[in-house]
């Protein structure tokens, strides 16, 4: 079974700063992969990013980077330069890897909600 | 390139009337999936298919829920008899079958009231 973990429901940040938005994952999966989606309040669900569990680096995708600590089973997103567009809720998510027809569905946490202070 | 579509976007229903959604994924993802997400929650997965084949279904998903994938192409998630404990975004994702990296991309959902 997997679990996430997103303790900070809500949280606010000034513009054009750095924010850190918490994850922690439990798995007993030997191979994983983490993603971070922002839901914006259209609803829509938006792929930010992704982190394999046997990769070296951590992911970066323009203005996020993925911080990934394996032996803590953490992978918080950064957002550098916070922007007024980027207030919505974020979730985190986890799914097995595995090179078959298993479904790889996701699994999500309770997501924070990003508020940006003009 | 168009993304993931559903239809309708909003739904109102009363109790024990039957519903059906539609979802049109990516047109190459041979990947389908559904899930149910309500207030302040993350989504939750309901069910899956690979091309026409339902592969996976949660314990989420009730003997009045039913998905068709008919031709690998379009889904239907119908709901039988509706409850309240129905009322929910219903979230519709696609993805292609690759070997390390599944990212889905996630249609604009059905959001169900039921009265």
């Amino acid at each position: 079974a997997q679990k996430i973990t997103q303790t900070q429901p809500g949280m606010f940040v000034q513009e054009k700063e750095a924010v850190t938005l918490d994850c922690t994952y439990d798995t007993s999966d030997p191979s994983y992969g983490l993603f971070w989606y922002k839901q914006p309040s259209s609803g829509e669900m938006i792929f930010l990013i992704y982190q394999g569990s046997y990769d070296q680096q951590n992911a970066t995708e323009g203005r996020y980077s993925l911080n990934f600590q394996k032996a803590r089973k953490s992978a918080n997103l950064v957002i550098s330069a916070s922007q007024l567009g980027d207030s919505a809720m974020y979730f985190c998510a986890m799914s097995a890897l595995m090179n078959n027809n298993a479904g790889n569905m996701l699994t999500f946490g309770g997501g924070t909600r990003l508020m940006v202070k003009p | 390139d168009t993304g993931v579509s559903q239809d309708p976007r909003h739904k109102i229903t009363k109790r024990g009337q039957n519903v059906t959604f539609r979802c049109d994924p990516i047109s190459e993802h041979n990947r389908l999936y559904w899930y149910r997400q309500t207030l302040g929650q993350g989504p939750e997965f309901l069910t899956y298919f690979q091309n026409e084949a339902q592969l996976e279904k949660s314990r989420l998903l009730s003997d009045r829920f039913s998905a068709e994938r008919p031709k690998g192409s379009f889904s239907t998630l119908e709901i039988q008899r509706t409850e309240q404990g129905d009322s929910a975004m219903y979230l519709c994702a696609s993805s292609l079958d690759r070997v390390i990296v599944y990212e889905q991309y996630f249609g604009p959902g059905t959001r169900l009231t039921v009265t």
